[in-house]
């Protein structure tokens, strides 16, 4: 079964500050995706960003950055220079790269991302 | 280009009873999937709909069914409500591949009182 822990329930910062999600998952696919989105108070989920189980390389876009670590299966999700948009909740996710299995999303409990100005 | 539109918005309903939501997917996405988002939790998967069968389901009961339309369009039902099944429920439209992203809806608030 597969299983995605997010352990920041809240996190409060000061606009321009950095931000940094954490992400643990658990599966016995070799073979993955992991996604984060966000949800603003509005309540639709917005897509953020996706990395394959098989490229661990880090990326950049924009303001989001973040860090893959397969061997200590995490996934975690960087906001650089925060801002009172950035306000919203924040959910990891993982799907099996089994195409019969379409895209069924395993979420974790989400971070509640409180930026103030 | 209209994105996932979910109707009703709101919903109160009694114990007991039966519900209806329904959803349109964005457009040219085939893949219709359901979830549950309790408040202050993540949303759980219910069930996905593509070529008008059901192909996966989460952990949840009969009570809970659904249907997808030749338009891909979906429904959610539930009957017997309980006070439990109060949350927002979320659909999400995408192509069957599990690499593509999904787009969600804003969901329909459903209260069971």
């Amino acid at each position: 079964a597969q299983k995605v822990t997010q352990a920041q329930t809240e996190i409060s910062v000061v606009e321009k500050e950095d931000v940094t999600l954490d992400c643990v998952y658990e599966t016995r696919d070799t073979t993955y995706y992991l996604f984060w989105y966000k949800q603003p108070p509005s309540g639709e989920l917005v897509f953020l960003i996706r990395r394959n189980s098989f490229d661990e390389q880090n990326e950049i876009s924009g303001r989001y950055s973040w860090n893959f670590q397969k061997s200590t299966s995490s996934f975690n999700f960087t906001i650089t220079a925060s801002q009172v948009v950035d306000s919203a909740v924040y959910f990891c996710a993982l799907s099996e790269a089994n195409k019969a299995a379409g895209n069924k999303l395993t979420f974790g409990g989400g971070t509640r991302v409180l930026v103030k100005p | 280009d209209a994105g996932v539109t979910q109707s009703p918005t709101h919903l109160i309903k009694t114990r007991g009873q039966q519900v209806t939501l329904r959803c349109s997917p964005k457009s040219g996405h085939d893949t219709v999937s359901w979830y549950q988002q309790a408040l202050g939790q993540g949303p759980q998967f219910i069930f996905q709909y593509y070529e008008e069968e059901e192909r996966q389901r989460g952990n949840f009961p009969d009570r809970f069914s659904g249907h997808q339309f030749p338009n891909y369009s979906s429904e959610l039902n539930v009957n017997a409500l309980l006070l439990g099944d109060s949350a927002l429920y979320l659909c999400a439209s995408s192509l069957r591949h599990p690499w593509t992203e999904a787009f969600f809806g804003q969901g329909t608030r459903l209260t069971v009182v």
